[in-house]
């Protein structure tokens, strides 16, 4: 079973710009979850989206976005780039039962440059 | 709050020495536990999780894990480590109906 694939692998982009991260989860996989890595914050839950709903939220600002599509892939939006924003974004796909024994799945990342 | 802490942040081991990275967590309730590897520049790989029973618990790549409720703890452990575990490992947790909680990370070098 391929697993969880994130595209494009590297960006770089400008203060001011946007742009969005795509991620297709593993086949069956329901729920997609984003999270942000930098080397001060550590691992920063974004955003869970199950079923093409946002089912949970991490504290960022509104410039950072997601939507999941009907075949449960999911893409993450952040707009008005800021150099703090240079991270290494990752996906996580999961089964997405509620039951708590649900086990993510990561992806390689995106890793975003802001210059 | 819910938190997950490794209170290691860096380790260095020699090659064939026994490894054991601590974990501690504050939940209300004995959560989910988990622990992933991360190589450079990749994303986490699972190792192994806990989630009831048996309290030792066997993951890939040689590892194994013990869940002790009286401490709060999920240490994980290697009896000999290889030069190509050298990584960073986080520990996470969840409860039922709630996001991952995942440690700061233990960075690992592995000297030759």
């Amino acid at each position: 079973k391929a697993g969880v694939t994130q595209t494009p692998r590297y960006l770089i982009k400008t203060r001011g710009q946007q742009v969005t991260l795509s991620c297709s989860p593993i086949s069956g996989h329901r729920s997609v979850s984003w999270y942000q890595q930098t080397p001060g914050q550590g691992l920063q839950f974004l955003f869970e989206y199950f079923s093409e709903t946002q089912r949970n939220k991490g504290n960022f600002p509104g410039r950072f976005s997601g939507r999941q599509f009907s075949n449960s892939r999911s893409e993450m939006n952040v707009s008005t780039l800021e150099l703090g924003d240079s991270a290494l974004y990752l996906c996580a796909s999961s089964l997405g039962d509620r039951g708590g024994t649900d086990t993510q799945y990561f992806g390689p990342g995106t890793r975003l440059t802001v210059l | 709050a819910q938190s997950v802490t490794q209170p290691d942040i860096h380790i260095t081991v020699s090659e064939g020495a026994s490894l054991e990275l601590r974990c501690n967590y504050s939940y209300g309730a004995t959560p989910y536990l988990f622990w992933y590897v991360q190589s450079p520049g990749q994303g986490l790989q699972l190792l192994l999780k806990y989630f009831s029973g048996d309290t030792l618990v066997q993951g890939i790549k040689g590892f194994e894990a013990e869940f002790k409720r009286s401490q709060s703890s999920f240490n994980l452990r290697k009896p000999s480590v290889h030069w190509s575990d050298a990584a960073e490992y986080f520990c996470a947790a969840k409860t039922s109906y709630d996001k991952v909680i995942f440690g700061p990370g233990t960075s690992l070098s592995v000297i030759p």
